[in-house]
């Protein structure tokens, strides 16, 4: 399988303990997405890498939560003193840039998320 | 920041007809507007999108339409099928960098047979 996959696909924690989440990207992607999706609403975006550069951050993304992409391939999303608030789907997505106007290929390669569940 | 807006939240059709999913945008800037369709328990998967220098593009039974001086874009799926059932989310997002999508809280087609 090429696409972008995700582990675990499910954990279900109890509140205050430490999870952390793998996002393995599509090989060639240098760009990578996390997102938070919550039932009944679209991907919010929590934040971004090139390569392994984390260049945004949404304001969402609180400080219980960080994430790393050290040697630019897989990311990690770790959420500290879980909340039941912090239940969700977590997606991953990647993309790739050229870094050439025309050769910008705008599209996001979703993975099937890792879905979150705080008792 | 963007904001975008996406209606209806549920749409039913009988098989073969046509539907429509409208949303509106508000950063001028922003000039890339995807699609995505989402099926139960999968993640989601573009289906067409549309740059702000073109006002319409199709693909087979699907097509987008774009007003910039309105800020609002379509999604016009024609000859419904089951299969087109899903949840489909709107995005708008603007070059410069990141291009990170703001997306519509989606929309649930529900294609009768």
């Amino acid at each position: 399988d090429t696409g972008v996959s995700q582990d675990p696909r499910h954990k279900i924690t109890k509140r205050g303990q430490n999870v952390t989440f793998r996002c393995d990207p599509i090989s060639e992607h240098n760009r990578l997405y996390w997102y938070r999706q919550t039932l009944g609403q679209g991907p919010e975006f929590l934040t971004y890498f090139q390569n392994e550069a984390q260049l945004e951050k949404s304001r969402l993304l609180s400080d219980r939560f960080s994430a790393e992409r050290p040697k630019g391939s897989f990311s990690t999303l770790e959420i500290q003193r879980t909340e039941q608030g912090d239940s969700a789907m977590y997606l991953c997505a990647s993309s790739v840039s050229t870094g050439k106007r025309e050769g910008h290929s705008y599209e996001q390669y979703f993975g099937p998320g890792t879905r979150l569940t705080v008792t | 920041g963007e904001n975008v807006e996406q209606h209806p939240s549920t749409l039913s059709v009988q098989e073969g007809d046509s539907a429509v999913i409208k949303c509106t945008y508000s950063d001028s800037a922003s000039n890339y507007f995807p699609w995505y369709k989402q099926e139960l328990g999968k993640r989601p998967q573009l289906i067409i999108d549309i740059r702000s220098n073109v006002g319409e593009k199709k693909d087979q039974r699907i097509a987008v339409t774009l007003n910039k001086t309105a800020k609002h874009f379509s999604l016009h799926i024609t000859e419904t099928q089951p299969e087109d059932s899903a949840v489909y989310f709107c995005a708008a997002s603007r070059s410069g960098g990141s291009y990170i999508p703001t997306f519509g809280r989606g929309t649930s087609l529900i294609v009768h047979p």
